[in-house]
C-alpha cells in the first residue's frame, strides 16, 4: 500500500533559526515529490517538485532533497520567519498509478518571535 | 492568488441534505482535481477530471459524485450528507492530466454538517 510518513508532527523553533522536515515514503513506481505550504484554512501551495534523477531542489529559503534509494525526502528551512508558520505537506506520486497522489499527514511548524 | 475559483467559502447544513461546490480552473488548465481535508487530517484526493472526463478515483464516497462541464468548471455533488462529511473541500487544477503537472489550489470551501 501507498504510504507517505512525515516527521515530526510539529514542531516549534525560534525565528532565525533553521529546521528540517522528513517524509519516508513506500509508493512505487515512483515518479516524484512535491513539498507543499499550507497556510491554516488555505488551499496548499507548491514549494518544490522533484522526479526521480533530482536530489536537491531550492526555492528561497527552502531546500528540497530526495533520496530515491532509501525513499527518504527531507525539506529544510533557512533563517525562519514567522511567515513560516503553516503545514507542511510530502505528497509522491507513481506513475501508471491513475495520477493519484499519495500525501503525507504534514508536518505543522510554529515559528515564535 | 491561484487563479482557481471555488464558491461558496463557506456552507452550512443539515444531515441528509444535499449540496453542490463548484470550481473554475485556471484559465488555460483542462485538468481539475477534488481534495477532501477533514479536522486535523491530511488531504485525500478524490476525482480528477481532464477535459470533461473522468481521469482517476481515489476514496470519493459513493454519496458523493462529480463532473466537468464543457467551459471545464467542475461541480462537487455530495449527497445523505453526514456528520463526517464536515471538512474543507478543495479544487485544483492543471494544464495537463500527468502527475508531473504543477497542481494550482483554490481557496477551499468549508462544509459544516449539523
Amino acid at each position: 500500500k501507498n504510504q507517505v510518513e512525515q516527521s515530526p508532527q510539529s514542531l516549534i523553533i525560534l525565528e532565525g533559526k533553521n529546521c528540517t522536515l522528513q517524509c519516508n515514503y513506500t509508493v512505487s513506481p515512483f515518479s516524484n515529490l512535491r513539498w507543499y505550504k499550507q497556510d491554516t484554512g488555505r488551499g496548499p501551495v507548491s514549494l518544490t517538485i522533484m522526479t526521480f534523477s533530482e536530489n536537491t531542489k531550492s526555492n528561497g529559503r527552502y531546500t528540497a532533497t530526495l533520496d530515491a534509494d532509501t525513499k527518504q525526502s527531507s525539506l529544510h528551512i533557512t533563517a525562519s520567519q514567522l511567515s513560516d508558520s503553516a503545514s507542511y505537506i510530502c505528497v509522491v506520486s507513481a506513475r501508471a498509478a491513475g495520477n493519484k497522489l499519495t500525501f503525507g499527514g504534514g508536518t505543522r511548524v510554529l515559528v515564535k518571535p | 492568488d491561484s487563479g482557481v475559483t471555488q464558491t461558496p467559502k463557506h456552507l452550512i447544513t443539515a444531515t441528509g441534505q444535499r449540496v453542490t461546490l463548484r470550481c473554475s480552473p485556471r484559465s488555460g488548465d483542462l485538468s481539475v482535481y477534488w481534495y477532501q481535508q477533514s479536522l486535523d487530517q491530511g488531504l485525500q484526493f478524490l476525482i480528477q477530471y481532464y477535459n470533461g472526463e473522468e481521469r482517476a478515483k481515489g476514496n470519493i464516497l459513493e454519496r458523493f459524485s462529480a463532473q466537468q462541464f464543457p467551459d471545464l468548471h467542475s461541480e462537487l455533488n455530495l449527497s445523505s450528507l453526514e456528520l463526517g462529511d464536515s471538512a474543507l473541500y478543495f479544487c485544483a487544477s492543471s494544464v495537463g492530466e500527468g502527475s508531473t503537472y504543477e497542481q494550482y489550489f483554490g481557496p477551499g470551501t468549508r462544509l459544516t454538517v449539523t
